[in-house]
């Protein structure tokens, strides 16, 4: 079965402390997709970041940066220096190739609050 | 390029109506899925649609349907509305099936009374 686990369901920091936010997923296909989705208080999910699973190389794009292991079936997600503007809720998300990737399996989210 | 537009954005019915909720995918994207928002079930796969063609279905009752026309536009429609069907609505569009990103609608948010 696929899964995806989220388990902070919120995170308060102050700014410019660094947090990650934790993912950890479960599927049999081979083939699959991870993503990383932010949805502040509008309402529109703005995508992050997609990884293939036959590339664990970590990336690094700006103060976000996020780090793949299959071995342990986790994708975090670190932000490094946070900022007031970080704060929203941040999905985590698997599609699999059996599915043509079409449909996104969601985390319940992590709720992340940057106190100035 | 102008990205996922949803119409209406709000929307107030009652139990027993039916809706229907409108999706303009990005241009050249031939893929729209649905998906509902929920504070309890958090978001769900409802159905995705390729070249006028479901192509793959999430588990909701025959109540929830939707279609997709030749301009890759698509519609949601939700019959016999209940309580429980207060959610935001999502659409995202995609170029093509397999490992395109699905980009997000700002959604319809629907409160049924």
């Amino acid at each position: 079965a696929q899964k995806v686990t989220q388990a902070q369901t919120e995170i308060s920091v102050v700014e410019k402390e660094d947090v990650t936010l934790d993912c950890v997923y479960e599927t049999r296909d081979t083939t699959y997709y991870l993503f990383w989705y932010k949805q502040p208080p509008s309402g529109e999910l703005v995508f992050l970041i997609r990884r293939n699973s036959f590339d664990e190389q970590n990336e690094i794009s700006g103060r976000y940066s996020w780090n793949f292991q299959k071995s342990t079936s986790s994708f975090n997600f670190t932000i490094t220096a946070s900022q007031v503007v970080d704060s929203a809720v941040y999905f985590c998300a698997l599609s699999e190739a059996r599915n043509q990737g079409g449909k996104l399996i969601f985390g319940q989210g992590t709720e992340l609050s940057v106190k100035p | 390029k102008a990205g996922v537009t949803q119409t209406p954005r709000y929307l107030i019915k009652t139990r027993g109506q039916q809706v229907t909720l409108s999706c303009s995918p990005i241009s050249g994207h031939r893929s729209v899925s649905w998906y509902q928002q929920t504070p309890g079930q958090g978001l769900q796969f409802l159905f995705e649609y390729f070249s006028e063609t479901q192509r793959n279905k999430g588990n909701f009752p025959g109540r929830f349907s939707g279609r997709q026309f030749s301009n890759s536009r698509s519609e949601m429609n939700v019959s016999t509305l209940e309580l429980g069907d207060s959610a935001l609505y999502l659409c995202a569009s995609r170029r093509r099936e397999g490992t395109d990103t699905q980009y997000f609608g700002p959604g319809t948010r629907l409160t049924v009374l």
